[in-house]
């Protein structure tokens, strides 16, 4: 089944405590990307990738970092979490460009202690 | 994501009526428009896009309007169903194409279906 899967469902952490959400596609897509959700501001671009080694910041890119080493996988690392991180993130794919219908995973809630 | 639903402007319709969600966009150089339905605790879900050079477009049990003269999508959704309770937002592409334009999302509609 083609899909973007994300992990893990749910997280609770605590404030400056290293963390990876893990993503990965299944569908050979080039482009990827993670958003962030809060209530009533939509959903907001963290960073994104072009390619493999292609990343770029979005439109909240501090405190987050991300890698693409292999074209199926896009992880999301916070170094130093902090409260204001607490929200629910999803990862999402299309197969060329950002310009087209994104596939996206089940998101990851994370709360920040 | 169980959360997403609060603060959110809600439309009401009984089992069985049209829905119609509207959505205003910002951008008049928008060039491409996605509706994606958010179930509860669910990952966004495409529901049908449009192009700017169209003005109507149709799937199963629903179809997109587009006016860009007034910067406004409208999905309309035939005959709801209890299943059809989400979050509804959509998305324009910004910029005048090429790979790196993003899509911009909107905040959402919360569509509750009595039965």
């Amino acid at each position: 089944e083609a899909q973007v899967t994300q992990n893990p469902r749910y997280l609770i952490t605590v404030t400056g405590k290293k963390l990876t959400v893990t993503c990965s596609q299944n569908m050979n897509h080039e482009y990827m990307s993670w958003y962030r959700q809060d209530p009533g501001l939509g959903l907001r671009q963290i960073y994104y990738s072009m390619n493999v080694e292609v990343t770029d910041k979005g439109d909240v890119p501090e405190g987050y970092k991300v890698s693409r080493k292999e074209k199926r996988n896009f992880p999301l690392i916070l170094e130093s979490p902090s409260p204001n991180q607490t929200s629910l993130y999803f990862c999402a794919s299309s197969l060329r460009a950002a310009n087209e219908k994104l596939f996206f995973g089940s998101g990851t809630q994370l709360s920040v202690l | 994501g169980e959360s997403v639903g609060l603060h959110l402007p809600t439309l009401s319709v009984q089992e069985g009526d049209n829905s119609i969600i509207n959505c205003a966009y910002s951008n008049s150089a928008s060039d491409y428009f996605i509706w994606y339905k958010q179930e509860s605790g669910k990952g966004p879900q495409f529901i049908i896009d449009i192009r700017s050079n169209m003005d109507k477009r149709q799937g199963q049990r629903v179809t997109v309007l587009l006016n860009k003269t007034v910067k406004h999508l409208s999905l309309q959704i035939a005959a709801t169903q209890p299943g059809d309770s989400a979050v509804y937002f959509c998305a324009e592409k910004e910029g005048y194409g090429g790979a790196t334009n993003k899509l911009i999302f909107g905040t959402g509609t919360l569509l509750a279906v009595q039965p």
